[in-house]
């Protein structure tokens, strides 16, 4: 499969602490994507690392990425109780038409008061 | 600019009916996908398209699912004769252009009965 997974699967924390997630993929990618996803909602974009990049930051949130291990990660500082939702990386591979976007499996990241 | 709209929010179905999701992408975007979600899982890709085209359908099931994206109006995801195995959500996603991060709509959450 050339599907992003995600881990953890879950992700419990305090208001206050960090929250990290992980995502690899299998094949060459244009970018990856990190997207949130509140309870039954549709998804809103984070964050847009393109495979040249190594990092990139957007206000509490920092993204890096490693093509050699084809992984990234997401890393939400100070988090806080409204950072509760699913976050889901997502690639856009190097072969597919347009932005089609190959999604993981996500992360459901509950931050505690 | 309005963002992206899908309708309708809710649709039930009965076993061998008719079911149509409308999607307007943003206002100056000609891309647009479809995904569908199973409960606690990620978006799979169905269908990319671009005004009156088909871009990739490699995701959408051969029988009984078709997608059009008409020069005027929005997109339509039709499935015909439902089965329960076609109960999730439905989302939407458009872009400006082909490599860069999609907009999604709140999707549809079709049940079928």
């Amino acid at each position: 499969s050339q599907q992003g997974e995600e881990d953890p699967q879950a992700l419990s924390i305090q208001e206050g602490e960090n929250a990290t997630m992980n995502c690899s993929y299998k094949t060459s990618i244009n970018n990856l994507q990190w997207y949130r996803q509140n309870s039954g909602r549709g998804l809103v974009h984070l964050i847009l690392i393109r495979s040249n990049e190594r990092e990139k930051h957007s206000g509490r949130l920092r993204v890096t990425l490693d093509t050699s291990k084809k992984s990234s990660s997401l890393l939400i500082t100070a988090s806080r109780a409204a950072d509760t939702a699913s976050y889901f990386c997502a690639t856009a591979f190097a072969k597919a038409a347009g932005n089609k976007l190959t999604f993981g499996g996500g992360t459901r990241v509950l931050v505690k008061p | 600019n309005a963002g992206v709209m899908q309708n309708p929010r809710h649709l039930v179905r009965r076993r061998g009916q008719e079911a149509r999701l409308r999607c307007s992408p943003m206002k100056g975007h000609s891309h647009v996908y479809w995904y569908r979600q199973l409960p606690e899982e990620g978006l799979k890709f169905m269908v990319y398209l671009q005004k009156e085209n088909i871009i990739d359908e490699s995701g959408m099931p051969k029988e009984r699912f078709s997608a059009e994206f008409p020069k005027e109006g929005p997109s339509i995801l039709r499935i015909q004769q439902v089965v329960r195995g076609d109960s999730a959500a439905y989302f939407c996603a458009s872009s400006h252009n082909s490599n860069e991060k999609l907009f999604f709509g709140s999707g549809t959450q079709l049940s079928v009965l």
